[in-house]
């Protein structure tokens, strides 16, 4: 069965703190593993794609990497505007829907 | 990155009325999509589309229907709201390229039925 589970549910950091976000997934031949940052009563806003193990992205203080099971997104450094809740989704086998885990709550505190 | 626009943002409405959610997208995307959302879960697929005239029911059971008559615009109905119906509803649109496709979601709809 396709499953995408993200650790920890809740992230509290001090800002400057860096830390890492966890996502691992089961699905048969990934067809890309999405990050997405939520603002609270907000839509979606998209940060990544990776399609293959080893690949790493990154954008200001966020990086994102691919292993053959997981996904980590590091935050380096991370400010009060960084305070989302991170998802973290694949495609399912059949390709025609994105399978998201419940996500990542980070909260940066001043 | 696309521009998607959802209408209402927020819906209060009673038991038994027929509502009608409306999602736009002006990036010419033949991909749509409509996600369920319940606080603190995972978004789950309710409805999606891969063209004009084309239709097809997700991974979670709904009551509500969609159509695609316009390539842009991608409407999901309920027939007869229920207090079950209170969710918050996600249109979003996606283009494939070299095997490639990214997602991009609108704002939501906010629904409470009473």
């Amino acid at each position: 069965e396709d499953q995408v589970t993200q650790s920890p549910e809740a992230l509290r950091l001090q800002e400057g703190e860096s830390s890492s976000l966890n996502c691992s997934y089961t699905v048969s031949g990934l067809r890309g593993l999405f990050w997405y940052r939520q603002d609270p009563g907000k839509g979606p806003e998209f940060l990544f794609t990776l399609y293959s193990a080893g690949e790493e992205k990154e954008k200001e203080r966020l990086k994102a990497t691919l292993t053959k099971k997981e996904s980590f997104l590091h935050i380096t450094a991370p400010k009060p505007e960084d305070s989302a809740t991170y998802l973290c989704a694949v495609h399912n086998q059949a390709g025609t829907a994105l399978i998201f885990g419940k996500g990542t709550t980070l909260s940066v505190s001043s | 990155e696309a521009d998607i626009y959802q209408t209402p943002r927020y819906l209060v409405i009673g038991t038994g009325k027929k509502i009608t959610l409306e999602c736009s997208q002006t990036m010419g995307h033949d991909k749509m999509y409509w996600y369920q959302q319940d606080p603190g879960m995972e978004l789950h697929l309710i409805h999606y589309s891969y063209g004009v005239n084309s239709t097809e029911k997700g991974d979670l059971s709904s009551e509500s229907t969609v159509s695609r008559i316009r390539t842009e615009h991608f409407p999901l109905t309920l027939e007869s709201a229920r207090p079950s119906h209170t969710s918050q509803y996600l249109c979003a649109s996606s283009e494939s390229a070299g095997g490639k496709e990214t997602q991009y979601f609108g704002p939501g709809t906010r629904l409470l039925v009473l």
